[in-house]
């Protein structure tokens, strides 16, 4: 069974501070995905890797960066927190034309 | 831009009660199409992944077709039970690379 492990369930930080949402995998899954999730919005994209240090923008990659140095380890970095960056992290993995796995989510509140 | 919607956004029904929405997608350039059920506190699962035009999946009561040519696919429900609350999403893959397109889902709630 695929598991896709994300650091922390819950997570508060404060404005201004740096925060880091890690993910690991443990399928050798080439593709990642960092998603968050807001009311009313569905799922939205803010990055995606599809190999070691490669990375795309999602749909909403502002205020965000992503790392990836080892193939099973996506990290999301908040540079510098936000409020309207509080929301539900979901990250995910998957291989091509295969389902897609998803971690049990962060909720991050920035106070 | 792909643009991946759903319908409808809600849904209430009793228990026993069968049910089914609606996903629709651009048809040219299709790769596949995905379900997957998100419950309440727990991370989205999936349910089915369709290629093929005029393909069926079933799993248990749910089951879902897929229609390429006219860009829909329907999710079924049947006897509906109070544990197949959830958000409903479908996705399909972008043009390029491996990004997944997700609609906004539909919200079911079953009473019973």
């Amino acid at each position: 069974d695929v598991k896709v492990t994300q650091s922390s369930r819950y997570l508060v930080k404060r404005t201004g501070e740096k925060v880091f949402l890690e993910c690991v995998q443990d399928m050798d899954h080439e593709n990642m995905f960092w998603y968050r999730q807001d009311p009313g919005l569905g799922l939205r994209l803010i990055y995606f890797s599809y190999d070691v240090k490669m990375k795309e923008k999602g749909d909403i990659p502002e205020g965000y960066s992503v790392s990836r140095e080892k193939k099973e380890r996506f990290s999301l970095i908040l540079e510098s927190a936000s409020t309207n960056q509080t929301s539900m992290y979901l990250c995910a993995s998957r291989d091509r034309q295969q389902p897609q796995h998803f971690g049990d989510g962060t909720r991050l509140s920035i106070l | 831009i792909l643009n991946v919607e759903q319908s409808p956004q809600s849904l209430h029904v009793q228990e026993g009660d069968s049910t089914n929405f609606t996903c629709s997608f651009p048809s040219s350039n299709f790769y596949a199409l995905h379900w997957y059920r998100w419950e309440t506190a727990k991370s989205p699962e999936a349910l089915f992944v369709m290629t093929l035009n005029g393909d069926e999946k079933k799993k248990g009561r749910i089951s879902a077709t897929l229609n390429t040519k006219e860009g829909y696919s329907y999710l079924y429900i049947k006897g509906s039970q109070p544990e197949d609350s959830a958000t409903y999403l479908c996705a399909s893959p972008m043009e390029y690379g491996n990004k997944l397109v997700f609609g906004a889902g539909t919200i079911l709630r079953v009473k019973s």
